[in-house]
């Protein structure tokens, strides 16, 4: 079975701060892994994903997440947290198979910025 | 760019009353996911579809849920009788059908209906 772990369900940071959360997953085969963020009463927008090719992954709005086999670990950063990087963000991890796509997601992690 | 788009954005209604919500995936799309996204966790698969076929509805309750997708295009999701535990969002979203058959791996998630039961 596969599953996600969040680790902090509530992070702060101050503008131009780094960004970072973590993300582990538990997966029996190679996994997709996704962030995805959320504004309030809205629904998710993917800001990356990795999908076996390149373990650093570059995503939108200057997010990236690196992919480590060995810590089965997914976490996402930024360089500097900007205001509009407040939201509500998830850890996803999909397995491919002939009807794919089911996303397991993450309990979720609330980003804070501090001016 | 093209969007998936869900009616109602909210519902307010009373246990025992039946509610449903209407998506409209993103043009071409083959694979049509229901979510539902309890207040502070992450959202989880209600069901999934495949055209018109359903594909997992492991987690749906179907004592009270159903789901269509009659011509393979959008898709309503009800509840009868709504209880008070079904107070959430409920995201749709869609993907393409790959090259090979399955479908790829971005979904594209819709605004969602906040249902509210009383």
């Amino acid at each position: 079975a596969q599953s996600v772990t969040q680790l902090g369900s509530h992070v702060s940071v101050s503008e131009g701060a780094l960004v970072l959360l973590r993300c582990n997953y538990s997966s029996s085969v190679p996994p997709y892994l996704f962030w995805y963020v959320q504004y309030p009463n809205q629904g998710l927008q993917l800001l990356l994903k990795y999908t076996s090719a390149a373990t650093l992954v570059k995503g939108i709005n200057g997010f990236e997440a690196e992919f480590k086999k060995s810590e089965t670990s997914f976490h996402l950063t930024k360089p500097s947290a900007h205001m509009s990087d407040a939201a509500e963000y998830f850890c996803a991890v999909s397995r491919r198979n002939s009807q794919g796509g089911k996303l397991i997601f993450g309990q979720g992690t609330e980003l804070s910025v501090k001016p | 760019e093209a969007e998936v788009a869900q009616s109602p954005r909210y519902k307010i209604t009373e246990k025992s009353q039946a509610v449903a919500f209407w998506c409209d995936p993103i043009s071409g799309h083959a694979t049509l996911y229901w979510y539902r996204q309890i207040l502070g966790q992450g959202p989880e698969l209600l069901v999934q579809f495949q055209d018109e076929s359903v594909v997992d509805d492991s987690q749906l309750p179907k004592d009270r849920f159903s789901a269509e997708r009659l011509k393979g295009v959008d898709s309503t999701l009800k509840i009868q009788p709504a209880e008070l535990g079904d107070s959430a969002m409920y995201l749709c979203a869609s993907s393409h059908k790959g090259l090979a058959g399955a479908p790829t791996d971005t979904q594209y998630f819709g605004p969602g209906t906040r249902l509210t039961v009383l």
